[in-house]
């Protein structure tokens, strides 16, 4: 079946310092996700890539879609304290969508 | 609007014991999911819907039940809760399966003693 990896599982960053997530599938994807959750939270959607080489931002978050669709990351720049969480990435596979493994970014001010 | 509606939000069970997670979802989305997380883990798909009356299994479904009798509701069932079903549980809906979000509960966190 399809696997979602994520590295790293953690991640500690200095306040002001960027970050960087990757995700890797198994098998080819139509599309990709991005989740982010809060501790204690419920994951909440951030974004949807769907195109070969895909690059969209939202303010300090950059996200790409690999070339061969099997791959993604997620850039955060200068981060800040309320970028802590979790992040998750997660592929469709027919009807079933394949969360990865997450990576947990705690952020010291 | 509520969006994705879970209860209860805490339960603790006896081992043996059985209870029904309730969904409930008011954005007439037709794609339905049950999650499970456990501490420090990614989700695991337990069971999905795409409308009413048609359901199927994730990569999870062994100890558990669901129906969707209408396109709001989607509950799960624990027939004979055991130790390995301590988790959190998260209910989702989207509205076009694949190609839209998942819009998540807040999760029903369940501990089986």
């Amino acid at each position: 079946g399809q696997q979602v990896m994520q590295i790293p599982q953690y991640q500690h960053v200095q306040e002001g310092e960027d970050f960087t997530t990757y995700c890797n599938s198994s098998t080819t994807l139509s599309n990709i996700q991005w989740y982010k959750q809060r501790p204690g939270g419920h994951p909440v959607f951030l974004i949807q890539l769907v195109k070969s080489g895909e690059v969209k931002k939202q303010k300090r978050l950059t996200f790409q879609f690999g070339e061969a669709k099997k791959n993604s990351s997620l850039h955060i720049t200068a981060t800040q304290t309320t970028d802590v969480g979790t992040y998750f990435c997660a592929g469709p596979t027919g009807n079933q969508f394949y969360f990865g493994t997450g990576t947990s970014l705690t952020v010291i001010p | 609007n509520a969006g994705v509606t879970q209860t209860p939000k805490f339960r603790i069970l006896k081992i043996g014991q059985s209870m029904t997670l309730q969904c409930t979802q008011d954005m007439n989305h037709n794609y339905m999911y049950w999650y499970r997380q456990d501490p420090g883990m990614g989700l695991k798909l337990i069971y999905y819907s795409v409308g009413a009356g048609i359901t199927d299994k994730g990569e999870v479904p062994n100890g558990y039940n669901v129906s969707r009798s209408t396109t709001e509701d989607f509950p799960l069932r624990l027939e004979l809760a055991a130790p390995s079903q301590t988790s959190v549980y998260f209910c989702a809906s989207s509205y076009r399966g694949r190609n839209s979000p998942l819009h998540f509960g807040n999760g029903t966190r369940l501990t089986v003693t």
